[in-house]
């Protein structure tokens, strides 16, 4: 049974707050890593793909790094605002023929 | 924007009765999902399709059935409701489009809007 595990499970910031979180996920046959975001009541929507050890991903405030050999990868927010409120999944995909497993999010609140 | 719709968005319904919910893309994706979403369980995989009539278990598949007998449509059968059931159901396609391998798109998913079904 492959475990994407987030941490931490929800967090709560005010307005203009950095904050990171983390995604951890099975180190073998790592074949890419997937950032979702998701606002309440909608879809989940996809930031970034990664799948190279190192990748730096960015759009906008949100940034993401990779770190495959140890299996963590971290999602950043710069100056959170409360448009970021949202759940942010991740997801491992092993093999190229897989199919994604999901981590059960981290769920951020951003108080203006 | 994939083109994804699902229905129907809400419905209720009774412990035993069947209930078939069906998404539908217009961009002839060849690779299509079902995911059910629980508090405390993230999203998780039922069944999956990588073309017309060729489909797979995910993770849990159990009392559900699928069909794909088009490109466009993907139906979820559950074959006799329980309350454990009552969920949120997503339909996803991944990248890329038609004639092209899933291992180039590293299977990046667009969702559709979500059904939510309950059983009494």
């Amino acid at each position: 049974i492959l475990n994407v595990e987030q941490s931490p499970q929800s967090l709560h910031v005010q307005e203009g707050d950095s904050t990171n979180f983390t995604c951890s996920f099975p180190s073998s046959n790592f074949y890419a890593l997937h950032w979702y975001r998701w606002e309440t009541a909608k879809s989940p929507e996809a930031l970034f793909v990664m799948t190279l050890n190192g990748d730096e991903k960015k759009k906008g405030r949100i940034s993401a790094t990779l770190n495959t050999k140890e299996g963590y990868s971290y999602l950043y927010i710069k100056g959170s605002q409360p448009e970021d409120s949202a759940t942010y999944l991740c997801a491992f995909l092993r093999g190229s023929q897989g199919n994604l497993i999901f981590g059960k999010g981290t769920k951020l609140s951003v108080k203006p | 924007d994939a083109g994804i719709t699902q229905s129907p968005r809400h419905k209720v319904t009774e412990t035993g009765t069947p209930v078939t919910l069906r998404c539908h893309q217009t961009e002839n994706h060849r690779y299509m999902y079902w995911y059910r979403q629980d508090p405390g369980h993230g999203l998780r995989l039922i069944h999956y399709s990588y073309g017309v009539k060729d489909t797979d278990k995910g993770e849990v598949s159990d009392g559900y059935s699928v069909s794909r007998s088009k490109t466009e449509d993907f139906l979820l059968t559950l074959e006799s409701a329980t309350s454990s059931q009552t969920s949120v159901y997503f339909c996803a396609i991944s990248l890329p489009g038609p004639g092209l391998a899933l291992s180039k798109s590293y299977n990046e998913q667009f969702f559709g809007p979500g059904t939510r079904l309950t059983v009494l």
